[in-house]
C-alpha cells in the first residue's frame, strides 16, 4: 500500500461549523504533514508530526487544530474558519530519514461560506 | 522572499518534442532537489530528484540537471506526451528540513 488516503474529498462548511479532515497511511511512515494550497500557488506547510508528536507549527491560526491519534492517522480539526481559508488541504507522509520524499494524498477541497 | 522560483507559469510543447522546465533557488544550503507533478484534483506525486553532489539524474524520459554555481535546475522531458500535461513543482530541502516548493509551471503537451 503506497497511498495516502484523505477524506472527505470535498467539504463545504459555514463559518460557525466544526468539521474534521482525516488522513491515513499504512506505509509505516513516521512523519506526517498538513499542507494548504490555494489556486496557482505552491503547497504551504502548516504542521509536521514526527513520531506522533507535533514538531513544526508554521504559525497557523488556532482555528486549525491538528491531531495525530496514532502513527497511521492524522486529523485536522476545523472551527470558526473564514472564507479565506478555502483551499485544497493536502496530507503527506515521508519515510524515516527521507523527510524530502513526500507522498501526498489527493487532498480535501474546502470551501468556507 | 521566495527561496524556490519557477518563473514560467506555463509552457506549451508539441507532442514528441522536448519539454524544459526551469527552477532557480536562492538558498545555498539546499542540498536536495525534487520535481513533483500534479494533475487537477489530485495531490502532487514525486517524479524525480537530485542530490547536490550530482549534476544530472535520469529516469526514463525524465532528466534533471543541476547547476550549483548558477543555483539553477531544470527538468527535461523527452519525448513529451499528452499525458505529461500537468503542473510541475520544483522543491528543495536542506538537511532534515521540510520541503520548500516553487509556484509551479503548467505544462501543456499538444497532440
Amino acid at each position: 500500500d503506497t497511498e495516502v488516503t484523505q477524506t472527505p474529498k470535498h467539504l463545504v462548511m459555514g463559518m460557525t461549523n466544526k468539521k474534521s479532515l482525516k488522513c491515513e497511511q499504512h506505509m509505516g511512515h513516521r512523519a506526517m504533514y498538513w499542507y494548504k494550497q490555494k489556486a496557482k500557488k505552491p503547497p504551504e506547510l502548516m504542521f509536521v508530526y514526527s513520531y506522533e508528536k507535533l514538531s513544526i507549527n508554521e504559525s497557523v491560526p488556532s482555528r486549525f487544530s491538528p491531531e495525530c491519534p496514532n502513527s497511521s492517522l492524522l486529523n485536522l480539526h476545523l472551527h470558526a474558519l473564514q472564507p479565506e481559508d478555502s483551499a485544497l488541504y493536502l496530507c503527506a507522509s515521508s519515510p524515516e530519514g527521507e523527510i524530502e520524499k513526500l507522498f501526498f494524498g489527493s487532498g480535501t477541497q474546502l470551501s468556507v461560506l | 522572499d521566495q527561496q524556490v522560483k519557477q518563473n514560467s507559469p506555463s509552457l506549451s510543447v508539441q507532442e514528441g518534442r522536448i519539454s524544459i522546465l526551469n527552477c532557480d533557488y536562492t538558498n545555498s544550503m539546499f542540498d536536495y532537489f525534487l520535481w513533483y507533478k500534479k494533475y487537477p484534483a489530485e495531490g502532487p506525486t514525486f517524479l524525480i530528484s537530485i542530490s547536490s553532489i550530482k549534476d544530472k539524474n535520469e529516469d526514463g524520459r525524465f532528466t534533471v540537471f543541476l547547476n550549483k554555481s548558477a543555483k539553477h535546475l531544470s527538468l527535461h522531458i523527452v519525448p513529451s506526451q499528452p499525458g505529461d500535461s500537468a503542473v510541475y513543482f520544483c522543491a528543495a530541502s536542506s538537511g532534515n528540513t521540510p520541503l520548500v516548493f516553487g509556484k509551479g509551471t503548467r505544462l501543456s503537451v499538444i497532440a
